[in-house]
């Protein structure tokens, strides 16, 4: 079944980037879709900062747009995720999604189990 | 950019009580692009509704979903042991609301 993994530093650094990764499994991102990253701080709800195809169409959250880029590698499938110049309102469990179009329906239906990342010094 | 209210913030009831959650739209959205997610303490969200009234798999009918325009309704028709935990409504496969939180009374 389709599988999702994110990985990467559980600490970072205030005004450093945060970079994490994706990695699908059980389906290739090249086959359609768009993929998503979500964030969740402690004890707060869920945030969408942006989502990606496999031709590398995006879109994000505006609130977020200046300091997002994600990115995909169909070769590794995978994508990617880099929040610049982070604070401690960054702090937060980051997940990565699928978001399935189907038949004019869209939701996310398969989820990773998320990555706790924490911006100190 | 679509805002999407839920309320009440939380929901106090007791196992095999019904519970109403709401999710009101700052402009209308299409039904196709409502979903509702249910999210217990220390997992990853888990999808319940697409397209505003359709139960994804796996979900137990005593999940539904229903509206139009800007007011959508998730309905737990008698509440379970499992079924406390935080419900969230997303738009577009994007936004997401602030939650509810159905807590045991």
């Amino acid at each position: 079944q389709v599988q999702l993994q994110e990985s990467g530093p559980g600490l970072v650094k205030p005004s450093e980037t945060l970079s994490l990764t994706c990695a699908v499994s059980g389906y290739s991102i090249s086959s359609g879709y768009y993929w998503g990253w979500i964030r969740q701080p402690p004890g707060k709800g869920l945030e969408w900062i942006g989502s990606i195809n496999h031709r590398g169409s995006t879109f994000y959250n505006p609130s977020l747009k200046s300091r997002v880029t994600i990115s995909v590698d169909t070769a590794k499938n995978h994508f990617s995720l880099k929040l610049s110049s982070v604070t401690a309102a960054d702090t937060a469990v980051y997940y990565c999604a699928r978001r399935k179009e189907d038949y004019y329906y869209y939701y996310m239906d398969v989820w990773g189990k998320g990555t706790t990342v924490t911006v100190s010094s | 950019e679509i805002v999407l209210t839920q309320s009440p913030g939380t929901l106090s009831l007791s196992p095999g009580e019904r519970a109403t959650l709401s999710c009101r739209a700052s402009q209308s959205v299409s039904s196709s692009y409502l979903a509702w997610y249910q999210q217990k303490p220390g997992q990853a969200p888990r999808l319940l509704i697409y397209g505003a009234s359709n139960r994804a798999t796996g979900i137990s009918d005593r999940f539904s979903g229903s509206g139009s325009g800007t007011d959508f309704t998730l309905t737990i028709s008698r509440l379970e042991p499992e079924d406390f935990a935080v419900y969230y409504c997303q738009e577009y496969g994007s936004f997401f609301g602030g939650g509810t939180k159905v807590e045991i009374k």
